[in-house]
Formats: C-alpha cells, sequence, structure tokens
C-alpha cells in the first residue's frame, strides 16, 4: 500500500538549516506531483510547497519563498525540503503528501516530521 | 490568495445525528476545486472528497459535498463514531497556490 515516511524533523536553533526528507514506497513516484503541509500543532493545515512528477517545476507558499526548497529524487523515490534560516514561526509538523493528478488535492500522506525551531 | 472560512468552529453533535459543516471562500473557486480533509488527534489529514463533490476512494456515502462558487457544503448523515474529528476544507482553483480553511471541530455532545 502506498506509505509516505518523513524524517528529518528535530530541535534546531534558530538561523540554523534542515533538510527534511520523505521516502516514499507503494506508488510510482515518479509519475506523482509531491507537495509539504505544514501545521502547529492544535491549529490548521498551510501549504508550503510543490514539485512536478520530474522535479522541472517548484512552487512556494509567499510566507517561505526564498528560504524553503523543494527537490525530488525520483531513482530514490524520496521528496526533500531544506529549510534555511530557520525561524521559530518555522515549528510546525511538516507532512509529505501526494498529488496523483497534479490538481492540486492530496490523496496520501504521510505521517509528518516535527520541527522546533529554539535556542 | 483565496481565503477559505470554515463554520461553525465546533459542531457538537450526538452519534446518529447530521452534520453540516460550511465552508465559505473569498472568492469565487474556480472550476469548484475543492476539496475536504478529515483529520484525527495524532494523526494525518484523510481525503474526503475533490472536485466539491466527488468521494475519495474507500469514502463512505454518509459523506456528501455540494456547493459551488463561493459556498461549499460537507455533509455527514448519521454520524458514526469514528466521524468525531475535524474537518478541512481546500482550494485549488489557484493551483499552484493552494489554501485551507481554519477547520471545523466534530464534537461527541
Amino acid at each position: 500500500q502506498v506509505q509516505l515516511v518523513e524524517s528529518g524533523g528535530g530541535v534546531v536553533q534558530p538561523g540554523r538549516s534542515l533538510r527534511l526528507s520523505c521516502a516514499a514506497s507503494g506508488f510510482t513516484f515518479s509519475r506523482y506531483a509531491m507537495h509539504w503541509v505544514r501545521q502547529v500543532p492544535g491549529k490548521g493545515l498551510e501549504w508550503v510547497a510543490a514539485t512536478s512528477y520530474d522535479g522541472n517545476k517548484k512552487y512556494y507558499a509567499d510566507s517561505v519563498q526564498g528560504r524553503f526548497t523543494i527537490s525530488r529524487d525520483n531513482s530514490r523515490n524520496t521528496l526533500y525540503l531544506y529549510i534555511s534560516t530557520l525561524r521559530a514561526e518555522d515549528s510546525a509538523l511538516y507532512y509529505c503528501a501526494s498529488d496523483v493528478y497534479s490538481s492540486g488535492w492530496f490523496d496520501n500522506w504521510g505521517q509528518g516530521s516535527l520541527v522546533t525551531v529554539s535556542s | 490568495e483565496i481565503v477559505l472560512t470554515q463554520s461553525p468552529a465546533t459542531l457538537s453533535l450526538s452519534p446518529g445525528e447530521g452534520a453540516t459543516l460550511s465552508c465559505g471562500a473569498s472568492q469565487s473557486v474556480k472550476n469548484n476545486y475543492l476539496a475536504w480533509y478529515q483529520q484525527k488527534p495524532g494523526l494525518a489529514p484523510r481525503l474526503l472528497m475533490y472536485d466539491a463533490s466527488r468521494r475519495a476512494t474507500g469514502i463512505p456515502d454518509r459523506f456528501t459535498g455540494s456547493g459551488s462558487g463561493t459556498d461549499f457544503t460537507l455533509t455527514i448523515s448519521g454520524l458514526e463514531p469514528e466521524d468525531f474529528a475535524v474537518y478541512y476544507c481546500q482550494q485549488y482553483g489557484t493551483s499552484p497556490a493552494l489554501t485551507f480553511g481554519g477547520g471545523t471541530k466534530v464534537e461527541i455532545k
């Protein structure tokens, strides 16, 4: 069955960088657009970034443009999110999600990776 | 950016009752490109509906999505114990820029 497993989160100091990973299995990863969505615990959902199936197109929310970089390695069935210059407001649970028709809705989600920005 | 406003914030109901959740958009959602998700505590969201009224795979028919333009509704007919959760709407009419509503919590009365 479809599995998305995020990793790479943790407690990080403000100003540092972090790379999240999302390992995909159970579907043809290279055919799917992929997204990152974040959620502050107890709060709502915020779309963060998206990449086309081949990685050639990348899109970002205005709130993270310039500091976040989404990428993928289709040979490894893995999605990445690189976050630079971390801020306290980046603290959240980061989900990766698949988008089977590249339409913008999310058919499968991982369990999330928690990022806490704190000194 | 399209802002989605969900109401009510909390809905207190008993099992077996019907639930009506609303999602209002600040401007018309192109092609009614609206999805609904269910999220239970400690779990990731789960897709319920897309294109406003299409059920995702495996979603029971007690869940119905409707609406168009700026007003959308998720109806749950006959709440089951497993339906008590938080529900989010999401628009993708302005894809790749995507936005979510603030959520409606359906709790047991």
